[in-house]
């Protein structure tokens, strides 16, 4: 199956500091890969579809300006949670598949954001 | 709007077999997906419909009715290791497998 790895698995900053984190398809390419944002015991909410060579489309209610994407590569996608404040703590998780319509998502490991 | 509603638990002892239904309301679709989440970790694929009908995959089977936007996740044999979160999720059209995930089942299997 495909690999999708995300990096780093957990991460703690300061409020007020932004965190990057990575997205790779190790074993195929990937145009397009979707940012998840969950909290404990909750639901994976989408916060924003990420395309490579163009601009990233948000969910309603994603602010653009915090969490900034990039998708400069067809095997690397960045999330990058800008001034980040403790609410922002979260699991962060991405996923891509291997062509359109294929039936089946596959996650990174997560990432856990804790800000203090 | 969107909307996917999930029973939020169920328990079940080992052996046993579990239902675990979903009824959906989104504008687009194109499939019915479920995964399996263990606390920590990443969702896993389990199963796929996008006609009516019932699918197996080995203890797992998933089922869609288009006409009803309604769909169940089987779970025969139960095991321990069993004892999971599982989501529904609405795949949209356009294909890249645009997920929406219901709220998620938390499954507890005692012995």
């Amino acid at each position: 199956g495909a690999v999708v790895s995300q990096h780093p698995s957990w991460v703690i900053c300061k409020s007020g500091t932004s965190v990057k984190i990575e997205c790779r398809s190790l074993d195929f390419q990937a145009t397009t890969m979707f940012w998840y944002r969950q909290f404990p015991k909750q639901s994976l909410m989408l916060m924003a579809t990420s395309n490579e060579g163009s601009k990233a489309t948000y969910e309603q209610g994603v602010e653009k300006d915090k969490f900034l994407i990039n998708h400069a590569s067809l095997t690397l996608s960045t999330l990058t949670v800008t001034s980040a404040h403790p609410e922002d703590s979260s699991f962060y998780i991405c996923s891509a598949s291997l062509t359109t319509g294929n039936t089946e998502a596959f996650f990174g490991q997560g990432t856990r954001l804790t800000v203090v | 709007g969107q909307s996917l509603e999930q029973p939020s638990e169920v328990t079940a002892v080992e052996g046993a077999i579990v239902q675990i239904n979903c009824t959906y309301q989104t504008s687009g679709f194109y499939g019915l997906s479920w995964y399996q989440q263990h606390d920590g970790g990443a969702p896993t694929f389990l199963s796929y419909n996008a006609l009516d009908g019932l699918e197996e995959t080995g203890r797992f089977s998933s089922f869609l009715s288009r006409s009803d936007s309604y769909g169940y996740l089987l779970l025969q044999e139960l095991q321990m290791k069993d004892s999971a979160s599982y989501f529904c999720a609405v795949v949209f059209s356009g294909g890249y497998n645009k997920l929406i995930f219901g709220a998620g089942t938390r499954l507890a299997v005692h012995p």
